[in-house]
């Protein structure tokens, strides 16, 4: 079975910080994908990445970038200089792409404020 | 707008009755899922539509739970004889069958039905 754990259940910065949220899967798929969404106030899931097991080098675009290491199964995700709109919960999850690559398990999120 | 689109946007109903949840996905997209969130949780599976076929149900879908897609285009989820423990939110998702596989697995949301049972 297939698992996800966000041990962050809340985290506040001040705008312009840098912060990581942490994500640790469970998975005995060989292939699998990761994704992280962000839920503003308003309720709408949003997909920001999604990262393939298979992929060996982590990335950067704009002002996101993760870190993925199959060694120690964690996915975890950073903003750069943080804003207020960036405030919202984020979600980690995992699909098996062999079976359903739409069919994610979620792990329970982490609640961001960025303030002022 | 093109987004997912999902209605009502909220259901305020008693136990005992029927309620019934409309999604319609982008339109391009060939695959369709319904997920339920409840307050401080992430969202869990429930089922998955490819074309007007149900590939795939939770075990979290009981049998009061039933949906469909008829056409392939838009898709209905009823909740029957509805219980406090139903209380959620119902996301509807599409996404499209991509040999692409920057693509595969990129889930577009919609707002979501709230649901709450008294």
């Amino acid at each position: 079975a297939q698992k996800v754990t966000q041990a962050q259940t809340e985290i506040s910065v001040v705008e312009k910080e840098d912060v990581t949220l942490d994500c640790v899967y469970e998975t005995r798929d060989t292939t699998y994908y990761l994704f992280w969404y962000k839920q503003p106030p308003s309720g709408e899931l949003v997909f920001l990445i999604r990262r393939n097991s298979f992929d060996e080098q982590n990335e950067i675009s704009g002002r996101y970038s993760w870190n993925f290491q199959k060694s120690t199964s964690s996915f975890n995700f950073t903003i750069t200089a943080s804003q207020v709109v960036d405030s919202a919960v984020y979600f980690c999850a995992l699909s098996d792409p062999s079976t359903n690559a739409g069919k994610s398990t979620f792990g329970d999120g982490t609640t961001l404020t960025v303030k002022p | 707008d093109t987004g997912v689109s999902q209605d009502p946007r909220h259901k305020i109903t008693k136990r005992g009755q029927n309620v019934t949840f409309r999604c319609d996905p982008i339109s391009e997209h060939n695959r369709l899922y319904w997920y339920r969130q409840t307050l401080g949780q992430g969202p869990e599976f429930l089922t998955y539509f490819q074309n007007e076929a149900q590939l795939e149900k939770s075990r979290l879908l009981s049998d009061r739970f039933s949906a469909e897609r008829p056409k392939g285009s838009f898709s209905t989820l009823e909740i029957q004889r509805t219980e406090q423990g139903d209380s959620a939110m119902y996301l509807c998702a599409s996404s499209e069958r991509s040999w692409d596989r920057v693509r595969a697995g990129e889930l577009f949301f919609g707002e979501g039905s709230r649901l709450t049972v008294l």
